[in-house]
């Protein structure tokens, strides 16, 4: 079945950097677009940033552009997400998420667990 | 500010039918067929319940339909039952450099 499983949230200052990792299973990572979405502490959710299943073509929001950074390795089925500059709103769940292969790009049929980063001071 | 515009909650007893609105614009909601919904229950991840406005994935029971019309999608919920409460959160395409754009998210109280 198919398995998506973050880690590397945690406790940051502002201004640090953190790196998320998402093991993928359970299917053929490569074939799939995936994606990073958060949610604040009692907030809804906000799309982070995309990428395609070769990673040739990352689309970021407007608030992370130039501080997150998003990748994948294919040969090891792992997504990740570094994030420099860190900031107090970037707190949130961290999200891994598979795009359902639709072509839409909002379509997301898989999510992790989640992994919590706290920036504070 | 979400991107999509949701009423903060709804509410319906056991039974009844209820409908969430999200409101976009051209560039999203209503210039693609781009529109999911998902379900969150407190503490867990959210859950795709409809994709391309009106699909259901396999598993998800026919209670749930989506439809749109012009710049507003809707979630139709019909026979409310206990478990459906939950948070309801609508997403679109949108054609910009932001590709994905979320509402702000729905309160569903089953009374």
């Amino acid at each position: 079945q198919v398995q998506l499983v973050e880690s590397g949230g945690g406790l940051v200052k502002p201004g640090g950097s953190l790196r998320l990792s998402c093991a993928a299973s359970g299917f053929t990572f490569s074939d799939y677009y995936m994606s990073w979405i958060r949610q604040a502490p009692g907030k809804g959710l906000e799309w982070v940033s995309f990428i395609t299943g070769g990673g040739s073509v990352i689309y970021y929001a407007d608030s992370v552009k130039g501080r997150f950074t998003i990748s994948r390795d294919n040969a090891k089925n792992s997504l990740y997400l570094q994030m420099n500059s860190l900031r107090d709103e970037d707190t949130a769940v961290y999200y891994c998420v598979r795009d359902n292969g639709g072509g839409t790009y909002s379509a997301f049929d898989y999510w992790g667990q989640g992994t919590l980063v706290t920036v504070s001071s | 500010q979400s991107a999509l515009t949701q009423p903060a909650s709804v509410s319906g007893s056991p039974g009844q039918s209820i409908t969430i609105s999200c409101t976009g614009t051209s560039s999203d909601v209503g210039g693609y067929n781009y529109v999911s919904w998902y379900q969150q229950h407190p503490g867990k991840a959210p859950k795709l319940m409809i994709c391309d406005v009106s699909n259901r994935p396999s598993g998800i029971s026919d209670r749930f339909s989506g439809a749109k019309s012009g710049n507003t999608a809707s979630l139709t919920i019909s026979g409310l039952q206990a478990e459906d409460e939950a948070d309801y959160y609508c997403s679109s395409y949108r054609s910009s450099s932001t590709l994905v754009v979320f509402g702000g998210g729905t309160k569903l109280t089953v009374l």
